[in-house]
């Protein structure tokens, strides 16, 4: 079955640098690429996601970076601000049809002032 | 205002009590799909449905049943809750499979099964 791995598991920065979490991913049929945020507390929600057909999408502060031969993607935050301290989730599908979700164990960032 | 609306909150119940968590959405989409939240593990998929009357085995759908009899509702069914279902639970539906979209999630279930 797929299997996603997120690294690092835990990332602290200092405010205002940045901060790069990396998922891979072991099914080649994904060509969907989201990130989620989760706050404490709090529902996931979306912050970026990316298409096969693109190699790089940015949104403010925050970019994604695909490299499908290597079957990884990036999530990029610049600047980053202490209300981006949370848990970060990437969520490939597990087929073309994303139906099939396969969530990575996550990443807690942690801003520090 | 779009959203995802889960019940109850919270619950907490013993082994073998029946339970269901509802979950509604409106949003008219037709993708609607079930979690549940442990640490260590992240998010895990339970169950979905690509619409009403069709719903398929996520990753962990031992223990659970699911329905999808009108496209807004997709109640979340333990039959015979044992402790190892305690967890933190969350519904999402997104517009349509294979369209790629995003995921909107409910607030969360969380479930002490004692």
């Amino acid at each position: 079955g797929e299997n996603v791995e997120q690294h690092p598991s835990t990332l602290s920065v200092q405010e205002g640098d940045s901060a790069v979490i990396k998922c891979t991913y072991s099914d080649s049929a994904s060509n969907y690429f989201p990130w989620y945020k989760q706050e404490l507390g709090k529902r996931p929600q979306l912050i970026i996601d990316i298409r096969s057909n693109v190699g790089e999408k940015k949104d403010q502060r925050i970019a994604v970076t695909l490299n499908k031969t290597a079957k990884h993607f990036s999530l990029h935050i610049t600047e980053t601000q202490p209300e981006d301290s949370a848990v970060y989730f990437c969520a490939p599908p597990l087929d073309n049809y994303g139906q099939n979700f396969v969530f990575g164990p996550g990443t807690r960032l942690s801003v520090l002032p | 205002e779009a959203q995802v609306t889960q019940n109850p909150r919270y619950l907490i119940t013993v082994t073998g009590k029946k339970l269901t968590v509802t979950c509604s959405q409106n949003m008219n989409h037709e993708y609607m799909s079930w979690y549940r939240q442990d640490p260590g593990l992240g998010l895990r998929q339970i169950y979905y449905s690509m619409n009403v009357e069709v719903t398929d085995k996520g990753d962990v759908p031992e223990g659970y049943k699911v329905s999808r009899k009108e496209k807004r509702n997709f109640p979340l069914i333990l039959e015979s809750p044992s402790p190892n279902q305690t967890s933190l639970y969350f519904c999402a539906s997104s517009r349509a499979p294979g369209a790629h979209q995003p995921q909107h999630f409910g607030d969360g279930t969380r479930l002490s099964i004692l």
